[in-house]
């Protein structure tokens, strides 16, 4: 099984700030690879897949990348709005299909 | 647009079966496009996939689970379900139902509210 691991799993940062999430598969994955962000008592949203296609209506602040065993989601500048917990995704149709541990992100 | 909505008990003792529906409004689940799954979060916890069913009735399982669950669908009423046997604490969790969208690289892009199951007695 594909195992994914985010770094960080915390991150404090200011309105404004540019962040970078990585996650680091097991085995090589090419780009089958989805960021999810998920709010407090919601369920989780997507936000990029196949690594670095920005899903519609997604602001373009967010972006993906990465091939293989490792990705990033940046966001360029955070907004209020953008903290949250930020989750992985290995895309496929054979399972089991993971998800990285997450990575809460906070206001500073 | 496409709406899931979870149903179900929000209690289950210890031992018993969980079981949970699934309603599908706003697009129909008979489409070879798409897997229908569920997915779950433990409090303060990550996500844990499942398992995805077809509109034919094929599943997939997560083999952690996979010898206590079933997936199964009834596509007049546009409706799948989750039953999780022998259930202990470590089942409590938010559960939700998604869709899988084959043509989008098999992302989980519509997704339920989610439905909190706790296991206590």
């Amino acid at each position: 099984d594909i195992q994914l691991t985010q770094s960080p799993s915390f991150l404090s940062a200011s309105v404004g700030d540019r962040v970078t999430i990585t996650c680091r598969a097991s085995q090589g994955i090419s780009s089958y690879l989805a960021w999810y962000q998920q709010k407090s008592g919601k369920a989780p949203k997507l936000l990029i897949y196949a690594a670095s296609t920005l899903q519609s209506g997604v602001p373009s602040r967010f972006s993906g990348s990465g091939s293989g065993t490792e990705f990033t989601l940046t966001i360029s500048s955070l907004q209020p709005e953008d903290f949250a917990t930020y989750y992985c995704q290995h895309l496929t149709s054979y399972p089991p299909s993971s998800f990285g541990q997450g990575t809460k992100l906070e206001i500073k | 647009q496409l709406q899931l909505q979870e149903s179900g008990p929000g209690l289950v003792k210890p031992s018993e079966t969980l079981s949970l529906t699934c309603t599908v409004s706003g697009g129909s689940i008979s489409s070879s496009n798409y897997y229908w799954g569920w997915i779950r979060q433990p409090p303060g916890e990550g996500l844990e996939w499942i398992g995805n069913i077809f509109y034919t009735g094929g599943t997939y399982y997560n083999p952690s689970l996979k010898s206590r669950v079933t997936i199964s669908v009834d596509t007049f009423k546009n409706q799948f379900s989750l039953k999780l046997s022998s259930v202990t604490a470590a089942d409590t969790a938010v559960y939700y139902c998604a869709r899988l969208n084959i043509q989008l690289w098999f992302v989980n892009d519509y997704w339920g509210q989610g439905t909190l199951v706790t296991v206590s007695s």
